[in-house]
C-alpha cells in the first residue's frame, strides 16, 4: 500500500493531452514539494519533474507539473507513442521522515 | 556526467545478508550538496525508498527496514554500499542506487537524479 495514491492506469491517443493525478496528505504533498518520475519498460526511473513544476534539463516542455493542497498532477501534451511508461509521483513525508512514492500510473498511448 | 552502477549477488538465501555496492563515476559521493540513496522495486510493483547517507554525516533509513539495514560509504568516495540482514522473499526486488538532492526552503525539496540501471536480487533457497 503506497503512501501516495495514483490511478493504476490511464490511456490516451497520440497528440492528445493527458493528466495523471497523485493524492497525498498534509504530512507529504500538503507541506512539501512533489516530484514525478518516468519509468520506460525495463529501465530505471528517470526524473521528469521536481519541486512541483520544474523540469530538469532535457525534459521536453510537453511535460508539466502542478500542485494544489494535498494533490498534484502531471500533464503531458502532444502525446507520443514513446511516452508510454509508468509514472510515479513522490514527495517528502514529515511523519515517515523520508521520501514516499505513489503506486504508479501506467500510461497507455 | 555522473553515472551510478549497482553490483552484487543476484541470488541470496533466506535469512542471509543482502549486500550491494553502488559505484559512482563522473563525480564523488563526497559532494556537500547531495545524499546517496537506495530505492527498490519488487517485481511488477512500485518504488520504495530504502535509506540514504550523507558522506561524512549521517544516515537515515526507512523505519520499516531500519532494524536490518546498514548503508555506508567507501573512503575512496566512489562507492557506497547497502547491507540488509535476515532477508525473506519479500525482499526480492530490483535495487537501485541514486543521487538524492534534499533540502528545506519553506517546503521540503527532495528528489532522486540520476539513478543506476538497477540490479535484480532474488531471495530464494
Amino acid at each position: 500500500q503506497s503512501v501516495l495514491t495514483q490511478a493504476p492506469s490511464a490511456s490516451a491517443t497520440p497528440g492528445q493531452r493527458v493528466t495523471i493525478s497523485c493524492s497525498g496528505s498534509s504530512s507529504n504533498i500538503g507541506s512539501n514539494t512533489v516530484n514525478w518520475y518516468q519509468q520506460l519498460p525495463g529501465t530505471a526511473p528517470k526524473l521528469l519533474i521536481y519541486g512541483n513544476n520544474q523540469r530538469p534539463s532535457g525534459v521536453p516542455d510537453r511535460f508539466s507539473g502542478s500542485k494544489s493542497g494535498t494533490s498534484a498532477s502531471l500533464a503531458i501534451s502532444g502525446l507520443q507513442s514513446e511516452d508510454e511508461a509508468d509514472y510515479y509521483c513522490a514527495a517528502w513525508d514529515d511523519r515517515l521522515d523520508g521520501p514516499v512514492f505513489g503506486g504508479g500510473t501506467k500510461l497507455i498511448v | 556526467q555522473l553515472q551510478l552502477q549497482e553490483s552484487g549477488p543476484g541470488l541470496v538465501k533466506p535469512a542471509e545478508t543482502l549486500s550491494l555496492i553502488c559505484s559512482v563515476s563522473g563525480g564523488s559521493i563526497g559532494s556537500r550538496n547531495y545524499y546517496w540513496a537506495w530505492v527498490r522495486q519488487p517485481p511488477g510493483k512500485g518504488l520504495e525508498w530504502i535509506g540514504s547517507m550523507f558522506y561524512g554525516g549521517g544516515t537515515y533509513y526507512n523505519p520499516s527496514l531500519k532494524s536490518r539495514l546498514t548503508i555506508s560509504a567507501d573512503t575512496s568516495k566512489t562507492q557506497f554500499s547497502l547491507k540488509l540482514t535476515s532477508v525473506t522473499a519479500a525482499d526480492t526486488a530490483v535495487y537501485y542506487c541514486a543521487r538524492q538532492r534534499s533540502y528545506f526552503d519553506s517546503s521540503g525539496y527532495d528528489w532522486f537524479d540520476p539513478w543506476g540501471q538497477g540490479t535484480l536480487v532474488t531471495v530464494s533457497s
